[in-house]
């Protein structure tokens, strides 16, 4: 099984900063087979980027991933309000398929 | 449109069971792979069961196989978990998910339910 660790566990930044997020796999994530999601108390996850540096239909692009083999990144440009949220990385590669633990972006 | 709408989770005791049901609109359902996504109380998400257009492919995480049933129903823009001989490492909000593309199974989710709580305990 692919482990996928997440860091920092949290991102306390001020709105109009750069958050950066990091996704780290046990093994190699063949093709770049990783998303990213953002998700808000209550509510259901949204899915943000695919094959590690796509932007999903409608997601801004102060959104962007980047990484390959084990290491991928999340980048948020410039924070606006409503990016405040748990972010997971995903590895759709092999099975099976596995989320990493999540990382918090906090208002500072 | 697309929503999925997520109904039947509940307080079960160990060793119940329980059946979930995800109605689908605004696409067609019947071309695309579907999943169930679990999420423990504060915890992460974790990928439970993923089924074919057809119904012909179904596939399970470790700990749910021969406990746990994803079905479809086309006819009926439906998706299904059956879940049986529940443990209390079972609680979660179990989301229905749909895979991107239609026809093939790439294994990552663009459109989710709200979800629906499934609670086992005595």
């Amino acid at each position: 099984e692919i482990v996928l660790t997440q860091s920092p566990g949290t991102l306390s930044l001020s709105p109009g900063e750069r958050a950066t997020l990091s996704c780290r796999a046990s093994q190699s994530v063949s093709s770049s087979y990783l998303a990213w999601y953002q998700q808000k108390p209550g509510q259901a996850p949204r899915l943000l980027i695919f094959g590690a540096s796509s932007r999903a239909t409608g997601i801004p692009d102060r959104f962007s991933g980047s990484g390959s083999g084990t290491d991928f990144t999340l980048t948020i440009s410039r924070l606006e309000p409503e990016d405040f949220a748990v972010y997971y990385c995903q590895q759709y590669g092999r099975s099976p398929r596995t989320f990493g633990q999540g990382t918090k972006v906090e208002i500072k | 449109e697309v929503q999925l709408v997520e109904s039947g989770g509940g307080l079960v005791q160990p060793g119940g069971s329980l059946r979930l049901s995800c109605a689908a609109s605004g696409f067609a359902f019947n071309d695309y792979y579907m999943n169930w996504v679990r999420q423990a109380p504060g915890k992460g998400l974790e990928w439970v069961a993923n089924i074919k257009h057809d119904g012909s492919e179904k596939y399970y995480m470790d700990s749910v196989k021969g406990r746990f049933t994803i079905s479809r129903d086309n006819a009926k823009n439906s998706l299904y978990l059956q879940m049986n001989s529940l443990r209390a490492e079972d609680t979660a909000v179990y989301y229905c998910a749909r895979e991107p593309n239609r026809w093939i199974q790439l294994w990552y989710f663009d459109f989710w339910g709200q979800g629906t709580l499934v609670t086992v305990s005595s």
